[in-house]
């Protein structure tokens, strides 16, 4: 069953901090891992789109990880805002039948404190 | 450049009425998805237009939805007769392009309450 998992489910860190959102996905045939940004009452934003030969891909203080082998990525923010506060979405895209799915992790809500 | 654009931002409606949701793309994009996302569940395809055409309607949950793209600029989502089922949150987006690789564009979403 094609599958998006996402941890942890929620994190709080302190502003300036670090911190790394992790993403493992069943699904197959893979086409490409995307990272999204949700902020509270909005729709996603496109961080990051990594196809199966890219394993690492950074937008300002967002990188992300792919390793296709282990079908894991991650999402590393560096110096973590205030503004970082929201849901991260991994998103895997597969093909099938001459058109694209998207599969959707449940998110990580990540809160920054000041 | 105008974003996506979905009206209403909410609606509250009784079990058995009709809703309609509205999704007006970034203009000169030709596709259009549709997407829902239930209370604590993740967000989940509904289906695909490119231009007037359904490329893909696979996600659509029965047919007390139907998705309309005339002229292949807006698209309307309409939801005959509601259900408790139904609650949640309507995402509508476009991109230039179809391709798994094309950054699709979210509108601010329509939640939806069905009581």
């Amino acid at each position: 069953k094609n599958q998006v998992e996402q941890s942890p489910q929620s994190l709080i860190i302190l502003e300036g901090k670090n911190c790394t959102l992790q993403c493992n996905y069943t699904v197959s045939p893979f086409s490409n891992l995307r990272w999204y940004k949700q902020d509270t009452g909005r729709g996603p934003v496109s961080l990051t789109i990594m196809t199966f030969s890219e394993n690492t891909k950074s937008n300002g203080r967002y990188t992300a990880t792919l390793d296709a082998d282990t079908k894991q990525s991650s999402l590393h923010i560096t110096a973590s805002q205030l503004s970082d506060s929201a849901s991260y979405i991994c998103v895997v895209s597969f093909a099938t039948s001459g058109t694209y799915k998207y599969i959707f992790g449940t998110g990580t809500r990540l809160k920054v404190l000041a | 450049e105008a974003g996506v654009t979905q009206f209403p931002s909410h609606s509250v409606i009784e079990k058995g009425q009709t809703v309609t949701l509205r999704c007006d793309p970034i203009s000169g994009h030709d596709n259009l998805y549709w997407y829902r996302r239930v209370m604590g569940k993740e967000i989940k395809f509904l289906l695909h237009f490119v231009k007037e055409s359904k490329q893909d309607e696979s996600g659509m949950p029965n047919n007390r939805f139907l998705a309309e793209r005339t002229g292949g600029t807006y698209s309307t989502l309409k939801v005959q007769p509601a259900e408790l089922e139904d609650s949640g949150v309507y995402f509508c987006a476009s991109s230039l392009k179809g391709g798994s690789q094309e950054t699709q564009y979210f509108g601010p979403g329509t939640r939806l309450l069905v009581l």
